[in-house]
Parts: structure tokens; C-alpha cells; sequence
């Protein structure tokens, strides 16, 4: 399967200040990426989708200007949380889909470990 | 709109007894149905998807499109299978996103 990191997999920051979290596919080129927030003791709740050479899509109710993400090469995302506020205090993770066509189209997502930010 | 409905936020079950996990869903087109399981301390994984209709760690899940469910079942469970577990729905087409369900945190005790 395929390989995803994070980085980093904690922060703890001020309240005002901007979080970048990078997400890379280690192993396969990635024109699509999610990004995904998990509250505690919650599910994962799809937040966009990272596009490389276009915009991302944002779910509704995700602020696109507070949530700033970028693709920036077919092996790298990033979701910059800017101005981040207690609220914002989460657990946040990518995933790379992997559409193998072989033997029959299989739709699989590949995680990362996580990003847990704490705003303080 | 697509949705993913696990009814039961925690189930324990003893070493050796068989386990259901319960997963409703509502999607208007021919969905793709998924378990992920997230163990302690580790990344969410794939457990298995209803099209390859596959066996893994002798759990199995089948699709009822009649009752619109996904139930994931073992007739034996073992104290590793204790994780949280979600079922997923992925709509047709190309987007690919996944819709989770709340998740049910499944305890085998000894």
C-alpha cells in the first residue's frame, strides 16, 4: 500500500498565530489529496480537497481563507491553519487515493498518522 | 446527500463470541462501501470494501442494498480486534471522498 506522512504530528501555538501542516505521499504521485478533521471522541470529517494545479474544494461550512491549503507538487499538500483559535484545536489528517484499475477499479485512500493541534 | 449511520458508539463483547458491528447508510446512486479500523496509537487502515467481498482477520461485511446496510461481523472475536472501527461510504464517479460514521469503539474483553 502506499505510504503517507504528516508533519508535524503535534503543535501546540498561540491563539492568532498560523499552523502549517504538510502532508507528502511517500511512494505514488498524488493530483488528489483530503484533508480531513476529527474532534475528540468524534468521526472524521471530510474538510476539502487538495488539487494539484487548481484549487482546492472546500466542504461547506469550512472557511476557505482560514483554511489555506496548497498542492504544492504531485507528492505534497499542505493545510495552513491561519489565525488559529482554541476552537481550532483538533486532530487533522490526509489521505491520498489510490484508483487501481487492474483486475477491476479499486477505490482505496491511504491515511496519515495525524496532525494534533492545540491552540492555546 | 450520502450518509453513514453506526448506532453504537461502544460494544464489548468477551474472547471468543461473536461480533457485529451495525453500519446503515443512505446514498442515492450505487455507493462503495468500506470498514476502517484505527487501532491504538496507529493510523486508520483499510479492514476491508464490499467489492472484493474478502475475509480479513475473519471479519467479513455484506452489502444489503435493501436495507441499506453494512454490517461487519466476526464469530469470533479476539482481544487484538479491540479498535475503533468506521464504516464509510464512498459515492460513484471520480471525487472519491469518503463520508464516515460516527465510529464504534469495539472492546473484547477476557
Amino acid at each position: 500500500g502506499a505510504v503517507v506522512s504528516q508533519h508535524p504530528s503535534w503543535v501546540i501555538c498561540k491563539s492568532g498565530t498560523s499552523v502549517k501542516i504538510e502532508c507528502r505521499s511517500l511512494d505514488f504521485q498524488a493530483t488528489t489529496m483530503f484533508w480531513y478533521r476529527q474532534f475528540p471522541k468524534q468521526s472524521l470529517m471530510l474538510m476539502a480537497t487538495s488539487n494539484e494545479g487548481s484549487k482546492a474544494t472546500y466542504e461547506q461550512g469550512v472557511e476557505k481563507d482560514k483554511f489555506l491549503i496548497n498542492h504544492a507538487s504531485l507528492t505534497l499538500s499542505t493545510l495552513t491553519v491561519t489565525s488559529a483559535h482554541p476552537e481550532d484545536s483538533s486532530f487533522y489528517i490526509c489521505s491520498v487515493p489510490l484508483l487501481r484499475l487492474a483486475g477491476g477499479p479499486i477505490n482505496e485512500q491511504f491515511f496519515g498518522p495525524g496532525t494534533r493541534l492545540t491552540v492555546l | 446527500a450520502q450518509r453513514v449511520t453506526q448506532p453504537e458508539k461502544l460494544l464489548s463483547v468477551f474472547k471468543g463470541a461473536p461480533v457485529e458491528l451495525k453500519c446503515n447508510y443512505s446514498y442515492s446512486g450505487s455507493p462503495e462501501l468500506f470498514w476502517y479500523v484505527q487501532y491504538s496509537r496507529q493510523r486508520l487502515q483499510l479492514l476491508l470494501r464490499h467489492i472484493s467481498r474478502e475475509s480479513i482477520k475473519g471479519f467479513t461485511a455484506d452489502l444489503n442494498k435493501g436495507e441499506t446496510s453494512f454490517h461487519l461481523k466476526k464469530p469470533f472475536a479476539q482481544e487484538e480486534d479491540s479498535a475503533m472501527y468506521y464504516c464509510a461510504l464512498s459515492g460513484s464517479g471520480s471525487a472519491r471522498q469518503l463520508t464516515f460514521g460516527s465510529g464504534t469503539q469495539l472492546t473484547v474483553l477476557p
